[in-house]
């Protein structure tokens, strides 16, 4: 079947711009996370929801970072007043408890100017 | 604090030989590890997982080997072909959290025809 996809693939702002960037989990599976992945680095945990409830977001790294599931299937990550330190890879993956394998989408590339 | 290390930034490999990769951690509540693999501008694949209940998990090519005694982790592919050439990441979760990933920060594994 389908994997995760996100959109848009890249996506540069200006700063202090506000951005959207949109997740597509793969279809049923309950558990939708996003994560931060800055050059040279791992991906670094934002935010979980299990269904459209929100769990976890302890990893967002500023109020500026806002995230929603409202009908537990698509997801939004927004930036508000998006800074040069914003930049970077967006992970969004999904699963199906009681499995704890996380399914990754390509990504959103994000640059701030 | 790395909860999830990898010592090594890169390791070179001759085709048809073994390709061990290792992964470090520090915290004794992780119950659950995985490797992914990631190629340039694409979200990391998942490959191989292995519970804290065992210490060995084959999947052809791939095996994962747990020492929980050491906190260490390592991924054994044999034998390594020239399309296993990426970036491999280790992650591991936390017992009983919200099945968020604690990464490493990735070995780039090059594998010479």
């Amino acid at each position: 079947g389908a994997g995760v996809s996100q959109s848009p693939r890249y996506k540069v702002a200006k700063r202090g711009q506000d951005v959207a960037l949109r997740c597509d989990p793969i279809s049923g599976h309950v558990s939708l996370f996003w994560y931060q992945q800055a050059l040279g680095q791992g991906p670094e945990f934002l935010t979980y929801f299990q269904n459209e409830a929100q769990l976890d977001k302890s990893g967002l790294p500023s109020d500026r970072f806002f995230a929603e599931r409202p009908e537990g299937s698509v997801s939004t990550l927004k930036i508000q007043r998006t800074q040069q330190e914003d930049s970077a890879v967006y992970l969004c993956a999904s699963s199906l408890p009681p499995a704890d394998t996380q399914y990754f989408g390509p990504g959103t590339r994000l640059t701030v100017l | 604090d790395q909860q999830v290390k990898q010592n090594s930034p890169s390791l070179s490999v001759q085709e048809g030989r073994i390709s061990i990769l290792n992964c470090d951690y520090t915290n004794s509540m992780f119950d659950y590890f995985l490797w992914y693999k990631k190629y340039p501008a694409e979200g990391p694949t998942f490959l191989i997982s292995i519970s804290s209940i065992k210490d060995k998990n084959e999947d052809g090519r791939f095996t994962v080997f747990l020492n929980k005694s050491a906190k260490h982790l390592s991924l054994h592919i044999v034998p390594s072909q020239p399309g296993d050439s990426a970036v491999y990441f280790c992650a591991a979760k936390l017992r009983g959290a919200t099945n968020k990933l604690i990464f490493g920060t990735g070995t780039l594994l090059a594998v010479q025809p």
